[in-house]
């Protein structure tokens, strides 16, 4: 099974701010890794796909990087609608796996 | 507009089954795979289980035997059968439609706790 590592686990970011968010699979995963946002009481919302692709309705300020074992989803200038927790998921095999999580808080 | 709408969640005793239930609206629903995805309280998301426009089924380890996925496309529905439940499989469960890679339309989910 791909473990999948984000890091950090919790951070803290003034709106308007930027934020950096890292994943890391166990083995390389090539292009096919996905992120997700989700709030409070909400199912997960599909960000980005193949890496870097954004998902219908997805805002320019969200973007992905990254290929093999290393990931970064990117939040140019955070709005308020964007304080969640982000997951990455890989699709290079079964089972399809998560990152634990990554919450972005209003500092 | 893409809906899934699932169902059937509930308390139930360790040793227990329940049937999940998942509508889908506003797509082909026989042309795509479904899944169930499920996330333990304040939990990240673990895949559980997934079945293909063709009925190829995959199960995740933790549920192997015990879970059965099925599909009815002219209901467009989604079923998720759980036998010998325990505790560790409270959660909320969620239906998600996925073209075989991501997890692109997602349920508003349902909650199963598994207690005596």
């Amino acid at each position: 099974e791909i473990v999948m590592t984000q890091s950090p686990a919790t951070l803290s970011v003034s709106p308007g701010e930027r934020a950096t968010l890292s994943c890391r699979a166990s083995q390389s995963v090539s292009s096919n890794l996905a992120w997700y946002q989700q709030k409070p009481g909400q199912a997960p919302r599909l960000l980005v796909y193949g890496a870097s692709s954004r998902a219908t309705g997805i805002g320019a300020r969200f973007s992905g990087s990254g290929s093999g074992t290393d990931f970064t989803l990117i939040i140019s200038s955070l709005q308020s609608e964007d304080f969640a927790v982000y997951y990455c998921q890989q699709y290079n095999d079964w089972p399809r796996t998560f990152g634990q999580g990554t919450k972005v808080e209003i500092k | 507009e893409v809906q899934l709408v699932e169902s059937g969640g509930g308390l139930v005793k360790p040793g227990g089954s329940l049937r999940l239930s998942c509508a889908a609206s506003g797509f082909i629903f026989s042309g795509f795979s479904v899944n169930w995805v499920r996330q333990a309280p304040g939990k990240g998301l673990e895949w559980v289980s997934s079945i293909s426009s063709i009925s190829y089924i995959l199960y995740a380890d933790s549920v192997k035997g015990r879970f059965t996925i099925s599909r009815d496309n002219a209901k467009n529905s989604l079923y998720l059968q759980m036998n010998s439940l325990r505790a560790e499989d409270t959660a909320v469960y969620y239906c998600a439609r996925g073209p075989g890679t991501t997890f692109d339309y997602w349920g508003q989910g349902t909650l199963v706790t598994v207690s005596s």
